[in-house]
C-alpha cells in the first residue's frame, strides 16, 4: 500500500535561517508528489507538485523541493525563512488513482 | 474560477446528536470530492471521496457517512455523534479525469463534541 512519511514531527529554525523538511513515500512506481501549507485553524494550500521531469520543483512563497528516486524523498527546501512561515507542512502522494494520501505532517516553528 | 465553499465552519455538538457538513464547489463539473478528517496531533485521514452523483467510497469503518446528491454538493453526516468524532474536517476537490491535477481544499470546520 502506497504511504508517505514525515519522520519530523515538529522543527524549529531561526528567521533567516534554511529550512529542509523531510518527506519520504512508499511507492512501486514513480508517485505524483505534493507539498501543502496549512496555517492554524484553516484549509490546506498547494506549495507545488511533481509529475516528471526535472526533479527540481519550484512552487510559490520561495520553496522547492527535490525528488530524488534512489532516496524515496521529496523534501521541501527554503534558502531563508520567514516568520510567516511557522504553519504545518504536509507531504502527499497519490499513485494515480483518486486518492491522495498524506504524511503526518511537520509543525514549523520560526524564531525571531 | 473554481471555489470550494464548507459550512459551518465552527460547531459544537452534544454526544449522540446528529451531523450533517456540506461542501459545495463551484466553476467546474463532475470533480472529485473528498472529506478528510484531522484529528489533534494527526495527519489528514480521507473519509470519503465520491467520483460522481450516488458513488460513495469509504475508506474507513466509522460512525460516519457521506452523501452526493448533487454534481457539486458533498455532504458529510452522522446520526448519532461520538466523542472521538471531534476533529477539523476538510472538504476538497479535484479535477476530473487526470489524477495530477491538484487538490483543492475548503478552509475547514471546526467539530467538537461534548
Amino acid at each position: 500500500a502506497q504511504s508517505v512519511t514525515q519522520p519530523d514531527i515538529h522543527i524549529t529554525v531561526s528567521e533567516g535561517a534554511s529550512l529542509e523538511l523531510r518527506c519520504n513515500y512508499s511507492y512501486g512506481a514513480t508517485p505524483y508528489l505534493f507539498w501543502y501549507v496549512q496555517s492554524p485553524g484553516q484549509g490546506l494550500q498547494l506549495l507545488l507538485k511533481y509529475f516528471s521531469g526535472d526533479t527540481l520543483v519550484q512552487g510559490i512563497k520561495g520553496f522547492e523541493a527535490e525528488f530524488k528516486r534512489s532516496q524515496s524523498s521529496f523534501n521541501l527546501r527554503k534558502p531563508s525563512v520567514h516568520w510567516s512561515d511557522a504553519a504545518e507542512y504536509f507531504c502527499a502522494s497519490t499513485g494515480g488513482g483518486n486518492k491522495l494520501t498524506f504524511g503526518t505532517g511537520t509543525q514549523l516553528k520560526v524564531e525571531l | 474560477s473554481q471555489t470550494i465553499h464548507q459550512w459551518p465552519a465552527t460547531l459544537v455538538q452534544p454526544v449522540g446528536s446528529p451531523l450533517s457538513l456540506e461542501c459545495t464547489v463551484e466553476g467546474t463539473s463532475n470533480p472529485n470530492l473528498y472529506w478528510y478528517r484531522q484529528a489533534a496531533g494527526r495527519g489528514l485521514q480521507l473519509l470519503f471521496y465520491s467520483v460522481g452523483i450516488g458513488q460513495i467510497s469509504s475508506e474507513v469503518p466509522q460512525n460516519l457517512s457521506a452523501s452526493r446528491p448533487q454534481d457539486r454538493q458533498f455532504i458529510l453526516s452522522s446520526k448519532k455523534l461520538l466523542l472521538s468524532d471531534s476533529g477539523f474536517y476538510l472538504c476538497a476537490w479535484r479535477a476530473r479525469g487526470d489524477s495530477r491535477n491538484t487538490i483543492y481544499f475548503g478552509e475547514g470546520s471546526w467539530l467538537t463534541v461534548v
